[in-house]
């Protein structure tokens, strides 16, 4: 069985501070894919990265960065320096045979000025 | 243009109603998916399809049906809506291809009265 956990309901911030954003998942495939998507309030999905498990080099994108660790099934997401446009749900997913997606239940993030 | 549309938007329907979403991709993938997403939950997958006569159930089907026009087409139906089936539904669309990311449509939200 396939599982993601994002223990953090709700974490909120104060611009300019650094925050990351748990994943910790499940799975007994040897190759898998995870996801981390954004949910602004305006409620679309927006893609933020993709991950094969082959590949635990960590990912940077501006301020956003990635830390993928096999060893303790997790993929964390830090945002540093944080903004008021960062305030949004995210979402991190693994991809099952399918191709669907099992996502976690999401964190909500907000970051006041 | 958007590359993943769905129509409606928005729509308020009354309880045991007849009511279908839509979804078109202009990405040529042949893989779709309908997900639903209810407030502090993930999204949960309820149909997906991997080409026009391949159908499939996901963990949350029973109330839905689905149907696959076409390559580019693929619609959410609920039978006889009732208001627990009041969520945002995403449709979202990939390829075969291990790398590729799964996009996803704007969103319907749908109200159940």
């Amino acid at each position: 069985a396939q599982k993601v956990t994002q223990a953090q309901t709700e974490i909120s911030v104060v611009e300019k501070e650094d925050v990351t954003l748990d994943c910790v998942y499940e799975t007994r495939d040897t190759t898998y894919y995870l996801f981390w998507y954004k949910q602004p309030p305006s409620g679309e999905l927006v893609f933020l990265i993709r991950r094969n498990s082959f590949d635990e080099q960590n990912e940077i994108s501006g301020r956003y960065s990635w830390n993928f660790q096999k060893s303790t099934s997790s993929f964390n997401f830090t945002i540093t320096a944080s903004q008021v446009v960062d305030s949004a749900v995210y979402f991190c997913a693994l991809r099952h045979s399918g191709y669907a997606l099992n996502f976690g239940k999401g964190t909500s993030l907000l970051v006041t000025p | 243009d958007a590359d993943v549309t769905q129509t409606p938007r928005n729509r308020i329907t009354k309880t045991g109603k007849r009511i279908m979403l839509e979804c078109s991709q202009t990405k040529g993938h042949d893989r779709m998916y309908w997900y639903r997403q209810d407030p502090g939950l993930g999204l949960q997958l309820i149909y997906y399809s991997f080409d026009v006569k391949d159908i499939n159930k996901g963990e949350i089907s029973d109330g839905y049906s689905v149907s696959r026009q076409a390559q580019a087409k693929f619609s959410l139906s609920l039978e006889s809506a009732i208001p627990n089936q009041t969520a945002l539904y995403f449709c979202a669309t990939t390829t075969s291809l291990a790398e590729e990311t799964q996009y996803f449509g704007p969103g319907t939200r749908l109200l159940v009265l």
